[in-house]
């Protein structure tokens, strides 16, 4: 069975400080791993996704297979970081998401 | 582009009675949705995969009695809870898969349900 766990439900950071969100899994096969993002006030939304290795809003995620981790990361944290961060995983030829409990992130100017 | 409707945005009904919760993608085709509960402080936890024309398919754990999925169109699914109790009070989350890149998932805003 798949499983995801982020294990800092609040994690407040300064400023200009970097950020790691931490995400680990368990999944029998290989899965697909996403960051889900959910600003104040509004509906969850797809940060970014493993396959397309790609920053988004300065966020990168690094899929470490040895350590079945997916953390996110950001050099500088500002404060329109300060939001609701799922980590998620989809098993391989799924569509369905898992979820992670998820961890709110502060940034203090 | 990718929006997603769901509506409404909060009910309170009484013990015993049927909600309906509706979500619809505005500006594109889903053939698959999801519905997705979460409670205070917790997880969103899937409860259903809603394929278009054909039956959800349910979590273990979910009733498929309790929670009706239908996905008669490629635009709209609806979950009605049937006989609804305290218990089933909780926030309900859609979301659809997009057509463009497989396994995004575009999310509705929830509904709040409070069963009296």
């Amino acid at each position: 069975a798949q499983r995801v766990t982020q294990p800092e439900k609040l994690l407040s950071v300064f400023k200009g400080a970097p950020v790691e969100l931490k995400c680990n899994y368990s999944y029998s096969g290989s899965p697909e791993l996403f960051w889900y993002v959910q600003y104040s006030r509004q509906r969850l939304q797809l940060l970014l996704r493993h396959i397309s290795r790609e920053s988004i809003k300065g966020f990168t995620a690094d899929l470490n297979k040895g350590e079945t981790s997916f953390h996110l990361k950001k050099p500088f944290a500002q404060e329109e970081d300060s939001a609701m961060y799922y980590c998620a995983l989809s098993g391989a030829g799924a569509n369905n998401l898992f979820f992670g409990t998820g961890t709110r992130l502060t940034v203090i100017p | 582009g990718a929006v997603v409707s769901q509506h409404p945005s909060r009910v309170i009904c009484k013990s015993g009675t049927s909600v309906k919760i509706e979500c619809r993608s505005l500006d594109f085709q889903a053939t698959t949705m999801f519905w997705y509960r979460q409670f205070p402080k917790q997880s969103l936890m899937l409860m259903a995969t809603s394929n278009e024309g054909s039956k959800a398919t349910y979590e273990q754990g979910v009733e498929k009695d309790k929670f009706l999925i239908n996905h008669a169109s490629l635009t709209l699914s609806t979950l009605t809870v049937t006989s609804a109790h305290p218990e089933d009070s909780s926030f309900y989350i859609c979301s659809a898969e997009g057509p463009w890149v497989k396994n995004i998932q575009y999310f509705g805003a929830g509904t709040r349900l409070s069963v009296l």
